[in-house]
This record gives structure tokens, C-alpha cells and sequence, in this order.
């Protein structure tokens, strides 16, 4: 399967735990996104890496939030001390220079 | 700052009744508009991309337009399984890194 790979697919945490979400890209794809999806709601932007280079991070994006692109390959989203407020579809998207996203199937956050 | 306004929220159709959903946007400096579809618990699969006014793109009984103001994905003689939530994003040409999502239209296709 060529395609974007998120893990885990589902995660339960408690309140004020930390999570960690992996992104393995289309090998071919320079550009990653992470963005979040919460139920009725389109995905909202998060971050974005162009090889290992993070080049743009949301202003609603807290400091409990961290991503990372090491050597520009897989990717990893960090969450410290969660809250029940970050329960949510993280997705990990990855693109070309044309532009069109290229989505994971997604790693659901509940934090109870 | 970029913004991305889908209508309706909600459509019900009966198999073969045809329709079109609305994206409207702001955007400074259209790079490219995106529409995507989603399934439950899945990611977005794209769909379209149109890139300056009076564009149109086809893919079966989809069809994607273009104005300076808004786009319409028009479906012709929909069926079940065309059932899903359409997604559109807008990419500014000044922000070449993220897309701007609207909330979508979740479209039920009846037999």
C-alpha cells in the first residue's frame, strides 16, 4: 500500500496524559500537513512540513502541541498533558507541488 | 484571512434527482480550489482541482465549477452509493503550504 499511513487508529487516554501520532507519507511527497477534524466540522489546518522544515504552525495551536519531520520522512504529533477539549480526528495529509491533499485514514483522540 | 463557506449544511436526494452544492469563498489570490469527499471514519479523497474562473472539471456524474466568487459541484443522476460528505478548500496563492477547509455538505443519496 503506497499510500499515507496514520498509527494508532484509535486512541483513549485520560485527561492529562501525553499521545503520540505517527504519519508515514507517499514516499514521493515533499510537503506534510497535520490538520484536526472534530464531528460537523472541516478539517482545520495544524501544521506543515516541507521536507524536515516546518514552515507554518497555527496561532490556535497550543504549546502543548508539537510536531515533528525527522530526515523528511514519517512524521509524529505530540500532545502533552491532554485535555478533553483535544478529543478529535488528527489527519495527516501529504501533497505535491499541484497542491491537492493526499489524506491518511486518520487516528481518533478520545480523552476521557 | 482565507475563508470557505459550503451550503447547504445538509441534502437529501432521491436516486436520479440531480443537484449542485455551493462553495463559496475569500481568498487573497486563488492558488488553486480543492473539492474533496469523505466517508464516515475515513480521511478526505480528492475529488477536483480548479484553478482560475470558468474552469470546469468532470468525473462521472460529478462536476466541478469555477467563478470568482464561488464554486458548484453539480451531480447528475446521483445514486447510493454517492452518499458522503463533500468537502472544498481553498489554497491562497500568497500561502503556498496549507488549505482552508469549509464545513461541507453531507449529501444522502436515497434508492
Amino acid at each position: 500500500d503506497t499510500g499515507v499511513s496514520q498509527n494508532p487508529r484509535h486512541k483513549i487516554t485520560k485527561r492529562g496524559q501525553n499521545v503520540t501520532f505517527r504519519c508515514d507519507p507517499i514516499s514521493e511527497h515533499n510537503r506534510l500537513y497535520w490538520y484536526r477534524q472534530t464531528l460537523g466540522q472541516g478539517p482545520e489546518f495544524l501544521t506543515y512540513f516541507q521536507n524536515e522544515a516546518q514552515l507554518e504552525k497555527s496561532r490556535l495551536l497550543s504549546d502543548r502541541f508539537s510536531a515533528e519531520r525527522p530526515k523528511g520522512s514519517f512524521s509524529t504529533l505530540e500532545i502533552q498533558r491532554t485535555e478533553q477539549g483535544d478529543s478529535a480526528m488528527y489527519l495527516c495529509a501529504t501533497a505535491v507541488e499541484t497542491g491537492e491533499l493526499f489524506f491518511g485514514e486518520g487516528s481518533r483522540l478520545t480523552v476521557l | 484571512e482565507d475563508q470557505v463557506t459550503q451550503s447547504p449544511e445538509a441534502l437529501r436526494l432521491q436516486e436520479g434527482e440531480s443537484s449542485s452544492l455551493n462553495c463559496s469563498y475569500t481568498v487573497s489570490g486563488l492558488r488553486g480550489l480543492f473539492w474533496y469527499r469523505q466517508d464516515p471514519g475515513k480521511g478526505p479523497e480528492f475529488l477536483f482541482t480548479l484553478y482560475s474562473a470558468g474552469e470546469e472539471k468532470e468525473k462521472e456524474r460529478l462536476k466541478a465549477t469555477l467563478t470568482k466568487k464561488e464554486s458548484f459541484l453539480h451531480i447528475t443522476a446521483p445514486k447510493p452509493e454517492d452518499s458522503a460528505t463533500y468537502l472544498c478548500a481553498v489554497q491562497a496563492g500568497t500561502n503556498a503550504g496549507k488549505s482552508t477547509f469549509g464545513d461541507g455538505t453531507t449529501l444522502t443519496v436515497k434508492p
